[in-house]
C-alpha cells in the first residue's frame, strides 16, 4: 500500500512569489493534516480536514496561506506571497478518521525562500 | 505552541547501549504518542500509550507514562545505528486528532 505522497520534495523560490504543495493521502483515509516544521522543532498543525471540510484551521495564517481538499482526497496548500520566514518543511499526514488514530506522515516538502 | 518538552535535546550513545528520552507535557491527556523522524524524512508512529496505562512495550521500545507528573519516557534497548533519528512525543489533549508535538530528542547511535 502506498503511503502519503507529497510533491515537490524540495522547492526554492524568491520572496513574494507564490508556491503550492500537493498531498495525496493514503487511500481511504478521511482525515488529512498539514503541518509546518521549523528546523530543530516539532511539527505544528496548520489545518485539519475531515473529508473535504476544514474542521480546524485556527493555526493557518489566512492572510497568505490557503488550502483546499477537493472531493475529500488530494489536498493543496498554497502560500501567496511567500516570505523569508516561511522557509520550513511542510508535512502532510492522514489517518483513517480523526480522534486518536495513528497519523501517517508523508516525506514533506522542504521550502527555501530566498 | 508546544505542549511537550523532550529531554535531553540531544543524545549520543554507542551501539548496544540503551537510550532513554523523556517528555513532559502541560495539560491533561487521553493518550501520548511517540514518533521517530529520520533525517529528511517524514515522521513514523512508534507507539501510543493511553492515560490509563502505565507502561507499554513494542519490540525494543518501552514507554512509560506518569500522569501525576505529566511525563513519559521512551526507552530503546540494545540500540542500533539505524535507530539514529529524532524522536518526538505528541499529545492530543482534546482527543480530536490535533497532535501537539514536543521539540524532539536527537539520538545518534555510533557503530
Amino acid at each position: 500500500e502506498a503511503g502519503v505522497v507529497q510533491s515537490p520534495r524540495y522547492k526554492i523560490i524568491e520572496k513574494k512569489q507564490p508556491v503550492a504543495f500537493w498531498c495525496n493521502p493514503i487511500s481511504g483515509h478521511n482525515t488529512l493534516y498539514w503541518y509546518l516544521q521549523n528546523l530543530g522543532q516539532g511539527p505544528e498543525l496548520l489545518i485539519r480536514y475531515e473529508n473535504e471540510e476544514a474542521v480546524d484551521d485556527s493555526q493557518l495564517p489566512k492572510d497568505r496561506f490557503s488550502a483546499e481538499r477537493l472531493k475529500g482526497v488530494d489536498s493543496t496548500l498554497k502560500i501567496q506571497p511567500a516570505e523569508l520566514g516561511d522557509s520550513a518543511v511542510y508535512l502532510c499526514a492522514s489517518s483513517p478518521s480523526g480522534g486518536a488514530d495513528t497519523q501517517y506522515f508523508g516525506p514533506g516538502t522542504r521550502l527555501t525562500v530566498l | 505552541s508546544q505542549q511537550g518538552e523532550e529531554d535531553p535535546q540531544a543524545l549520543s550513545i554507542q551501539e548496544g547501549e540503551n537510550a532513554t528520552m523523556n517528555c513532559s507535557y502541560k495539560t491533561s491527556i487521553n493518550n501520548l504518542q511517540w514518533y521517530r523522524q529520520n533525517s529528511g524524512r517524514g515522521l513514523v508512529h512508534l507507539i501510543l500509550i493511553r492515560s490509563n496505562e502505565r507502561e507499554k512495550h513494542s519490540g525494543r521500545l518501552r514507554v512509560t507514562l506518569d500522569t501525576s507528573k505529566k511525563s513519559s519516557s521512551l526507552l530503546i534497548t540494545a540500540s542500533r545505528a539505524a535507530d539514529t533519528a529524532s524522536y518526538f512525543c505528541a499529545t492530543d489533549p482534546g482527543n480530536t486528532g490535533k497532535l501537539i508535538f514536543g521539540q524532539g530528542t536527537t539520538l545518534q547511535v555510533k557503530p
